[in-house]
């Protein structure tokens, strides 16, 4: 059974700085890995996909790393901002038919001006 | 377009009572899945279809059911709603790559 960690669960830092989040999954036979972003009451948005065969995918300030090998994937946000505050879910996709997720539990980021 | 829409936005459930979540995507997506998420955590498989007419049990299926007859709509059903299954509901889509999620639905059941 896939199983997906997060660490660290929470994280402050002010404003400005280049901050790591971490995902690491058991099972390295997945299809694809999935960051997400969670502002608190609400639903879920896509941030950046990575395939299997990929090593990372960037979109704008964000950059998240994929090495299968080890069973791990990283968010990089450079130059934080308070609007960056919110919760980061990494979520593996299966290789099975239903591609289902499964997710971590999730970094609550706080950027502090 | 749309993309995914869950109604209700919240409920408040007694012991015992019944209700439907809907879900609608108008993105012509063939996966369609129905996720909870409880204080704290991530997200857990509840039941997905890979098209209409088919659907299977995720990781915690007990306590509720499912039917897909169209593209567009996968439908939550709880039956004899217990405490246990005060969350919130994440209902999303799968395109070619892609997971899309719906803004979900909170429930409460006292």
């Amino acid at each position: 059974k896939q199983e997906v960690t997060q660490i660290p669960a929470a994280l402050s830092v002010p404003e400005g700085e280049n901050l790591v989040l971490n995902c690491s999954f058991t099972d390295s036979a997945i299809y694809n890995l999935q960051w997400f972003r969670q502002d608190p009451g609400k639903g879920l948005t896509s941030l950046l996909l990575i395939q299997s065969s990929q090593r990372e995918q960037t979109s704008g300030r964000l950059n998240a790393s994929l090495d299968k090998s080890s069973g791990r994937s990283t968010l990089y946000i450079a130059a934080s901002q308070p609007g960056d505050s919110a919760t980061y879910l990494c979520a593996v996709i299966s290789s099975g038919s239903a591609r289902q997720l499964t997710f971590g539990s999730g970094t609550q980021l706080t950027v502090l001006p | 377009n749309a993309g995914v829409t869950q109604t209700p936005k919240f409920r408040i459930l007694k012991i015992g009572q019944s209700m439907t979540l809907q879900c609608t995507q108008d993105m012509n997506h063939n996966y369609m899945y129905w996720y909870r998420q409880d204080p704290g955590m991530g997200l857990k498989l509840i039941y997905y279809s890979v098209g209409a007419g088919i659907t299977d049990k995720g990781e915690v299926p007990n306590g509720y059911n499912v039917s897909r007859s169209t593209t567009e709509d996968f439908p939550l059903r709880l039956e004899l709603a217990a405490p246990s299954q005060t969350s919130v509901y994440f209902c999303g889509s799968r395109g070619q790559e892609t997971q899309y999620f719906g803004p979900g639905t909170r429930l409460l059941v006292l």
